[in-house]
């Protein structure tokens, strides 16, 4: 079973859509949680951080479930620079270190 | 702005021959990493070093090994390369935590180099 799973897509909504992805993990040595956000033929870059609380950041909210072990991000009004593959990553502690496992990411599509 | 940078953009290679992928950062990241990323597959790590001259085995270390002689660079090195090494190679630096029971860790913002589309031949 991998570490971090996420539906592939693609996700094909119009502008103005509220849209939500889901993430599941393994791991429960798991302590941090993020979702990076990737563009065609670019690097990945962080997009927000996943809080116990649950946070948001403009039109973009995280939630996180440690008791069903797994994460969302909900962007809504989506716009069409929106579309990108969004990547669930998770920190996990090992016996000497922290490593990041990234999932194989959700691809969005927005269109007008 | 944190910059990372990888030497090359675009390499071909023919099976057997020895690659150095190279990556410069210039935030005095503690933390440098070389993932690969293919489809369906998503990013797995190479192998990832917390500390000059310090290197630790990802998930996926066969057939590569690694170098951190300076803070700032760490390279990537496929002894001898072959068609199932043809891949986007991403370098990637961040900060250190450092854990009370004596363990490393990071924030959890990598940065990311542009990457290197690496074929073999």
């Amino acid at each position: 079973r991998k570490e971090v799973e996420q539906d592939p897509g693609p996700f094909n909504v119009p502008e103005g859509a509220t849209v939500a992805f889901n993430c599941t993990y393994s791991n429960s040595a798991s302590q941090s949680f993020f979702w990076y956000r990737q563009d065609c033929r670019k690097e990945p870059k962080l997009l927000m951080s996943v809080y116990s609380s649950g946070n948001e950041d403009g039109r973009f909210t995280a939630q996180l479930n440690r008791a069903s072990q797994y994460i969302s991000l909900l962007i809504r009004d989506s716009k069409l620079s929106d579309s990108a593959t969004y990547l669930c990553v998770v920190n996990i502690l090992n016996t000497g270190f922290q490593k990041l496992v990234f999932g194989t990411g959700t691809r969005l599509l927005v269109s007008p | 702005d944190v910059k990372v940078t990888q030497s090359s953009r675009y390499l071909v290679k023919r099976t057997g021959e020895k690659v150095f992928l190279e990556c410069v950062q210039d935030m005095d990241h503690e933390n440098m990493f070389w993932y690969r990323q293919d489809p369906g597959l998503g990013l797995r790590l190479i192998y990832f070093s917390y500390d000059v001259k310090m290197k630790e085995k990802g998930d996926i270390p066969e057939g590569y090994s690694v170098s951190r002689e300076k803070k700032e660079r760490f390279s990537l090195i496929l002894e001898s390369a072959s068609t199932n090494q043809t891949s986007m190679y991403l370098c990637a630096s961040s900060f250190s935590l450092f854990f009370r029971d004596g363990r490393t860790g990071n924030t959890g913002e990598l940065f990311f180099g542009e990457g290197s589309r690496l074929t073999v031949l």
